[in-house]
């Protein structure tokens, strides 16, 4: 089976400019998830999708992040404005319900100068 | 603040050798998952063990679980180079969605 799908892989901006990221999980997964890993650091968890529904956004700062993921399918993560602290690698996951394995992207890492 | 916490942060063995890694964590869970993250990866799924199982294997790995301790940890038998990467405990606190991940094991194998 093909995996998560992410793009871009990098991608560097300079700082309040805008980002988007692209996610397609695995094919029939209902849950989709969206972390940000800072180097050095476990993967913390920004949003989390049951097919096109939010089940917890509580550690997404919905001032400057915004994720959708229309039709229950693909998502897509943005940063507007960015700031250097959201410089990171932005991982995709998907699993087939909550409490299941999950399902990486090779993430796309985001350099802010 | 982050629900589980890996121990050691790093650790280097020969090849051949054992590797252990741990986990604590603060609240009841539903379960507890190890994943892997090569360099510039992903992170992929090793075992799950659910908050009423005690021990599971897959291959050379082997899972224990400890919820009186709320501990678990993840043993890496006869280590390759292949086994270079970070090891992450994810776990599911109960009444919660949210998989919290640690900071992870950096494990470093030398051929």
């Amino acid at each position: 089976e093909a995996g998560v799908a992410q793009s871009p892989r990098y991608k560097i901006i300079e700082k309040r400019q805008s980002v988007a990221f692209w996610c397609n999980p695995i094919s029939g997964h209902a849950t989709l998830y969206w972390y940000q890993q800072i180097l050095g650091q476990g993967p913390k968890l920004l949003i989390q999708f049951q097919n096109n529904g939010v089940v917890d956004d509580s550690q997404l700062p919905k001032d400057r992040f915004s994720a959708e993921r229309l039709k229950g399918v693909d998502s897509t993560l943005k940063i507007q404005p960015a700031k250097l602290e959201d410089s990171a690698v932005y991982l995709c996951a998907s699993s087939s319900g909550d409490h299941e394995p999950q399902h990486f992207g090779d993430g796309t890492r985001l350099s802010i100068l | 603040s982050q629900q589980g916490e890996e121990d050691p942060q790093a650790l280097s063995i020969q090849e051949g050798e054992n590797a252990t890694m741990n986990c604590s964590y603060k609240t009841s869970i539903n379960n507890l998952q190890w994943y892997r993250q090569n360099s510039g990866r992903g992170l992929v799924h090793l075992i799950l063990i659910r908050s009423n199982e005690r021990e599971k294997h897959s291959g050379r790995l082997r899972v224990t679980l400890d919820t009186s301790k709320k501990s678990s940890s993840l043993l890496i038998t006869a280590s390759r180079a292949a086994d270079t990467a970070s090891y992450f405990c994810a776990t599911d606190a109960r009444g919660s969605y949210i998989p919290t991940f640690g900071r992870g094991t950096s494990l470093i194998v030398h051929p």
